[in-house]
């Protein structure tokens, strides 16, 4: 089946650190990626559309400037959380999609802490 | 816009036993599809069961089955023969079929089993 690849799982860096986590889907190819942010215990919020070739949709209150999502090709997205901050720890997931392909599938997750 | 509510925060059952979850949605579409995705602690998404908004027939899968009523738009889930590998946040989500194709949550059941 399908299988999305996110790197990396675990990130701890210090405060005004810029990270990149990236969204690989391994046999298909994703004109379509998701980044979700989830706070403990609660469920996933959608952050931003990324499309390939195309500037990414930002949900309402995301900042575009803080996170940065770049998709240029069909297997690749990558967020970067820049000038990252206590705030901004979080587990961070990415799931891709294709038209023909229904189900989203996501990857593993990123847990990032900013100290 | 699109919401899903999940009216049972938490829930517990004996190993062994059956339990339903439950899930409601809102939407003016008539083509979607629907979906009960499993969490464990390591954060993982596993989609567990889809459902094609067009299909009468409830979707199954092995001990993993829906009762979907597209007119009440609920989408409840059961899990026959409960077992310790069960035990997960559980999240219903939606998707239309059309456009980005972004799925909206719930906000999850968390479920423990019992021994």
């Amino acid at each position: 089946g399908a299988v999305v690849s996110q790197h990396p799982s675990r990130v701890i860096c210090k405060s005004g650190t810029s990270v990149k986590i990236e969204c690989r889907s391994l046999d298909f190819q994703a004109t379509t990626m998701f980044w979700y942010r989830q706070f403990p215990k609660k469920s996933l919020m959608l952050m931003a559309t990324s499309n390939e070739g195309s500037k990414a949709t930002y949900e309402q209150g995301v900042e575009k400037d803080k996170f940065l999502i770049n998709h240029a090709s069909l297997t690749l997205s990558t967020l970067t959380v820049t000038s990252a901050h206590p705030e901004d720890s979080s587990f961070y997931i990415c799931s891709a999609g294709d038209r023909a392909f229904q189900p989203q599938h996501f990857g593993d997750g990123t847990r990032l802490s900013i100290l | 816009a699109q919401t899903v509510t999940q009216s049972q925060p938490e829930m517990s059952v004996q190993e062994a036993e059956t339990v339903t979850l439950s899930c409601t949605y809102d939407t003016s579409e008539s083509d979607y599809y629907l979906f009960w995705y499993k969490q464990p602690p390591s954060r993982q998404m596993i989609l567990v069961i889809r459902q094609e908004a067009y299909k009468q027939q409830n979707a199954t899968e092995n001990r993993f089955s829906v009762n979907f009523q597209k007119a009440a738009k609920s989408f409840s889930l059961k899990i026959s023969d409960s077992q310790l590998g069960d035990a997960a946040m559980y999240f219903c989500a939606y998707r239309p079929n059309f456009g980005n194709e972004k799925l909206t949550f719930g906000t999850g059941t968390r479920l423990t089993i019992i021994p």
